[in-house]
C-alpha cells in the first residue's frame, strides 16, 4: 500500500490541462521534504519529469509543472498531447526510527481521449 | 554516455536468495558524486524504493525490507549488486538500479532498463 495517495487514473481531450494530485502528511510532504514526479510508460524505467517540487530537468517541456502546498503536491500538464499517454508517480520522503525513507504515490494513469 | 544495466537470474525459488547486479557503463561508481539505488515495481503496480549505497560504502535501506536486504559496491568493476534473501511471491517483481547526484535536490535521474524477476519453484 503506497504512502502517497494519487487518483487511479485522469482523462483529457487534446489540448487541454489535466492535474494529478499527490497527498501525504505530517510525516513526509507536510514536513517540507520535497516532492518529485515520475512518468513512466508501463515496462519501462521512470523518467524524472519534475524535481523539487517545481523544477523541470533539462530536456522536459514547459508543458509540464509541478507545485506543493501543505501535506499536498499537485501536476499539470496543458497543451495535453498523445505522447503524454502513461503513469504518473509522485515521490517523496518519511521520516521513521529507521531514517529517512523514500516514499511514492499509488501512480496515476493519464489517458488522452 | 553513462548507462546502467541490471543482470541476474530471471527466476528464483522461494526461501532463497535473490541477487541482481548492476554495471555501469561510462561511468565510476567510485565517484563521491553520485549515489546508486534499487527500486521495484510488481506488475500492475507502484514504484517501491529499496535502498542505496554511497562510493564510501554507506547504506540507507527501506525499513520495510531492511532485515533481508544487503547492497555492496565494487569499484574495481564499476558495478552494485542488491542481495535480498529469503524471497517469497511477493518480491516477484521488475527490478531497477539507479544513479542520484549527492547533496543535490534532483532525485535518481539515470536509470536502467529493469530485470524481471520471479519468485517461483
Amino acid at each position: 500500500q503506497s504512502v502517497l495517495t494519487q487518483p487511479p487514473s485522469v482523462s483529457g481531450a487534446p489540448g487541454q490541462r489535466v492535474t494529478i494530485s499527490c497527498s501525504g502528511n505530517g510525516s513526509n510532504i507536510g514536513t517540507g521534504y520535497d516532492v518529485h514526479w515520475y512518468q513512466q510508460v508501463p515496462g519501462t524505467a521512470p523518467k524524472l519529469l519534475i524535481y523539487g517540487n517545481d523544477n523541470r530537468p533539462a530536456g522536459v517541456p514547459d508543458r509540464f509543472s509541478g507545485s506543493k502546498s501543505g501535506t499536498s503536491a499537485s501536476l499539470a500538464i496543458t497543451g495535453l498531447q498523445a505522447e503524454d499517454e502513461a503513469d504518473y508517480y509522485c515521490q517523496s520522503y518519511d521520516s521513521t526510527p529507521s531514517g529517512l525513507t523514500y516514499v511514492f504515490g499509488s501512480g496515476t494513469q493519464v489517458t488522452v481521449l | 554516455q553513462v548507462q546502467l544495466q541490471e543482470s541476474g537470474p530471471g527466476v528464483v525459488k522461494p526461501s532463497q536468495t535473490l541477487s541482481l547486479t548492476c554495471t555501469v557503463s561510462g561511468g565510476s561508481v567510485g565517484s563521491d558524486t553520485y549515489y546508486w539505488s534499487w527500486f521495484r515495481q510488481p506488475a500492475g503496480k507502484g514504484l517501491e524504493w529499496i535502498g542505496r549505497i554511497f562510493a564510501s560504502g554507506s547504506t540507507n535501506y527501506n525499513p520495510s525490507l531492511r532485515s533481508r536486504v544487503t547492497i555492496s559496491i565494487d569499484s574495481s568493476k564499476d558495478q552494485f549488486s542488491l542481495r535480498l534473501t529469503s524471497v517469497t511471491a511477493t518480491d516477484t517483481a521488475l527490478y531497477f538500479c539507479a544513479r542520484g547526484l549527492v547533496g543535490a535536490r534532483q532525485p535518481e535521474d539515470l536509470w536502467g532498463q529493469g530485470t524481471l524477476v520471479t519468485v517461483s519453484s
